[in-house]
C-alpha cells in the first residue's frame, strides 16, 4: 500500500517549458487535490477532483489544467512555464471530498528558470 | 472571509520540556479544526482534528490540541517534547463557506534541542 505517489520528485524546466506532474493513489479514495508550497505561504489548493470525473478550480488555478484520469490518477500540467511557478507541489488524497483526513504525497520540487 | 493565523514563524523548545505551537482562526460557522506535520522533504500527515464535543483532541504522536471558541484558537501541545519532533507545522480550518476547502495557516517551526 503506497498511499499517494507523485512523478518526479525533481524537475527542472526552462521558462516556456511544458511538463506534466503525475499523482496517484492505492486507497481508492474519490477526492483528489493538487496544492503548491512557498515559504511562508503554507499550501495553496490549485485545483481538486472532489470525484472521478469532476474537477474544479482553487485558490490559485492561473497558469495550470488538471486532467482526472481514472479513479487513481490526478495529473497536473504546465503549459508554459513561468518563473512565478517555482515551488513545491502536493498531490493529496482523501476518502469524499467533505472527508476530514487529506493524505498527501512526498512532493514534487520545481524550479522554473 | 475565513483565515488562519499561526503568529509563530519559529518556536524552539529544550527536549522534555512541554510545547506550544499557537493557532487562531476566523470561520463565520462552526469551526473544522485541523493539525498537520512536514518532517524535511516529505509530505503532509494528519496528526489531529476538532469537529466537535470534547474541546481537547488527542492525536498521533502524543499530540494535543485544545479548541477554545471564546478565544477562537487551537492550540497544539505536548507534555514533553522529543528530538524527533523538530518539524514543520501546519494548522488548518475548513470553510463551509467556500466548498469545504481547507484554509491553511502559513506554518509554525518547531526545533526541539536536545
Amino acid at each position: 500500500n503506497a498511499g499517494v505517489t507523485q512523478t518526479p520528485k525533481f524537475q527542472v524546466l526552462k521558462t516556456g517549458q511544458s511538463m506534466t506532474l503525475q499523482c496517484a493513489q492505492d486507497m481508492n479514495h474519490n477526492s483528489m487535490y493538487w496544492y503548491r508550497q512557498d515559504p511562508g505561504m503554507g499550501l495553496r489548493l490549485i485545483y481538486y477532483s472532489a470525484s472521478e470525473g469532476t474537477t474544479d478550480k482553487g485558490e490559485v488555478p492561473n497558469g495550470y489544467n488538471v486532467s482526472r484520469l481514472n479513479k487513481r490518477e490526478f495529473s497536473l500540467r504546465l503549459e508554459s512555464a513561468a518563473p512565478s511557478q517555482t515551488s513545491v507541489y502536493f498531490c493529496a488524497s482523501s476518502e469524499r471530498y467533505r472527508s476530514y483526513e487529506q493524505y498527501f504525497g512526498p512532493g514534487t520540487r520545481l524550479t522554473v528558470t | 472571509a475565513q483565515s488562519v493565523a499561526q503568529p509563530e514563524d519559529q518556536v524552539n523548545v529544550a527536549e522534555g520540556n512541554p510545547l506550544t505551537v499557537k493557532c487562531t482562526y476566523s470561520v463565520s460557522g462552526n469551526p473544522y479544526l485541523f493539525w498537520y506535520v512536514q518532517y524535511p522533504n516529505r509530505g503532509l500527515q494528519f496528526l489531529l482534528k476538532y469537529i466537535t464535543g470534547d474541546n481537547l483532541v488527542k492525536g498521533s504522536y502524543g499530540f494535543e490540541a485544545e479548541f477554545n471558541k471564546s478565544q477562537t484558537s487551537f492550540h497544539l501541545k505536548k507534555p514533553s517534547a522529543l528530538v524527533s519532533d523538530s518539524a514543520l507545522y501546519f494548522c488548518a480550518v475548513r470553510d463551509i463557506n467556500s466548498n469545504y476547502q481547507l484554509i491553511w495557516g502559513a506554518g509554525t517551526k518547531l526545533i526541539i534541542k536536545p
